[in-house]
């Protein structure tokens, strides 16, 4: 069963603020990382799947990058909104067909 | 394109009973995944239907079980219930795995009395 950390466990900053975030994978192996926003009282939602090593997705103000040969990925938010308030989840994979391992997730926490 | 849907959404049990919590995925998705979710844990993965078989499991005793049906709809199932079975349970689909994204439902609240 793959380990998969996040980090930090929570995180609280002010409207405005750029932030960012950690998931740490097995590197060895490695077939697909995702990255999830989940809001409280909604599911889970998908926001990237990430296989190349350095690539980067961006979707709004979220981004993320990857690399698979140390083994951890950022999520970056750039000014970050009230509505951002969510939990960030990854999750690996370590080859096609295998079930997506989650970290615990970083709560983030945004104030107007 | 209707979502992931869960049913029933809330359930109330007393320990030593059994529970059936069904998933139905989006159309098309022939991967179906549960998950537990308790407080401090994370989502924990239970197993993973694909084509009405197992492709994977979780580390989750045997009283956690479920299966898949033709149409790709899920049903797990919870034995013997436990104080500690109390969790939100989500359901995921996908298309097939790998770089598919997998799509959650809005999960079973289950409370074990």
């Amino acid at each position: 069963i793959l380990n998969v950390e996040q980090s930090p466990q929570s995180l609280h900053v002010q409207e405005g603020d750029s932030t960012n975030f950690t998931c740490s994978f097995p590197s060895s192996n490695f077939y697909a990382l995702h990255w999830y926003r989940w809001e409280t009282a909604k599911s889970p939602e998908a926001l990237f799947v990430m296989t190349l090593n350095g690539d980067e997705k961006k979707k709004g103000r979220i981004s993320a990058t990857l690399n698979t040969k140390e083994g951890y990925s950022y999520l970056y938010i750039k000014g970050s909104q009230p509505e951002d308030s969510a939990t960030y989840l990854c999750a690996s994979e370590d080859q096609a067909g295998t079930a997506l391992i989650f970290g615990k997730g970083t709560t983030l926490s945004v104030s107007s | 394109k209707a979502g992931v849907t869960q049913t029933p959404r809330y359930l109330i049990k007393t320990r030593g009973q059994q529970v059936t919590l069904s998933c139905s995925p989006i159309s098309g998705h022939r991967s179906v995944s549960w998950y537990q979710q308790t407080p401090g844990q994370g989502l924990q993965f239970l197993f993973e239907y694909f084509s009405e078989t197992q492709r994977n499991k979780g580390n989750f005793p045997g009283r956690f079980s479920g299966r898949q049906f033709s149409n790709s709809r899920s049903e797990m199932n919870v034995s013997t219930l436990e104080l500690g079975d109390s969790a939100l349970y989500l359901c995921a689909s996908r298309k097939d795995g790998g770089t598919d994204t997998q799509y959650f439902g809005p999960g079973t609240r289950l409370t074990v009395l």
